[in-house]
């Protein structure tokens, strides 16, 4: 379809192991942000990309923690050493461009076990 | 005080009746408002843009008030399917980092 596409959809892990998570944008989209949003809890914000831009780091967590966007179109969000409070959905997002209204992916569900 | 504050809620309405939430911001260079809609376990969806002269869309209306910086969204009618958590959004124009969400308000329409 054309909305954003994540994967995998869901992720059960060892602690102590790593993980990637995978964000396909909207075609055209400049702008991709990954948020992450605990059981019950509201959105945390975790990364921005802005075109060919420095990214916005400062909502990672940890420096367990860590995003790249290549040819600014598809991004990975990696967590090293996963523990089980990063046990959470993560979503990503993108727009057309900063401060535009954004559209979600389906999220990767990551329970750390 | 949080950038965007909205009431958690719940609220538990009857169908049929109206309800309306109101969230507060606290920069004053906020450009762009808009509600979202998040259903259980699914990704937040857009549910409306927010313009200064207020926007309605069908049983749906939103207003800005930026001198008491809040925006409102009142539902009318309401319906069973439109039991949600409502987040507000807020963002100074062209500038993506401050793109922030509010924790949500829940919404519970009972028969």
């Amino acid at each position: 379809g054309a909305g954003v596409s994540q994967s995998p959809s869901n992720k059960v892990t060892e602690k102590g192991k790593d993980v990637e998570l995978r964000c396909d944008p909207i075609s055209g989209h400049t702008a991709l942000y990954w948020y992450r949003q605990s059981l019950g809890q509201g959105l945390e914000f975790l990364i921005y990309f802005q075109g060919n831009s420095a990214p916005d780091k400062s909502g990672l967590p940890s420096d367990r923690f860590s995003a790249e966007r290549t040819g600014g179109s598809v991004s990975t969000l990696t967590i090293q050493r996963t523990q089980q409070e990063d046990s959470a959905v993560y979503l990503c997002a993108s727009s057309f461009w900063a401060g535009n209204t954004i559209y979600f992916g389906e999220g990767s569900w990551l329970t750390v076990v | 005080r949080k950038e965007v504050e909205q009431d958690p809620g719940p609220f538990n309405v009857p169908e049929g009746a109206t309800v309306a939430f109101n969230c507060t911001y606290s920069n004053s260079a906020s450009q762009s408002f808009f509600w979202y809609r998040q259903d259980c376990r699914k990704e937040p969806k857009l549910l409306m843009s927010v313009y200064s002269s207020g926007n309605e869309d069908g049983r749906f209306t939103a207003q800005l008030n930026r001198a008491s910086q809040y925006i409102s969204l009142l539902i009318r009618d309401s319906k069973l399917s439109d039991s949600a958590t409502y987040l507000c959004v807020v963002t100074p124009s062209g500038s993506a980092r401050q793109l922030t969400f509010g924790s949500g308000t829940q919404l519970t329409v009972l028969p």
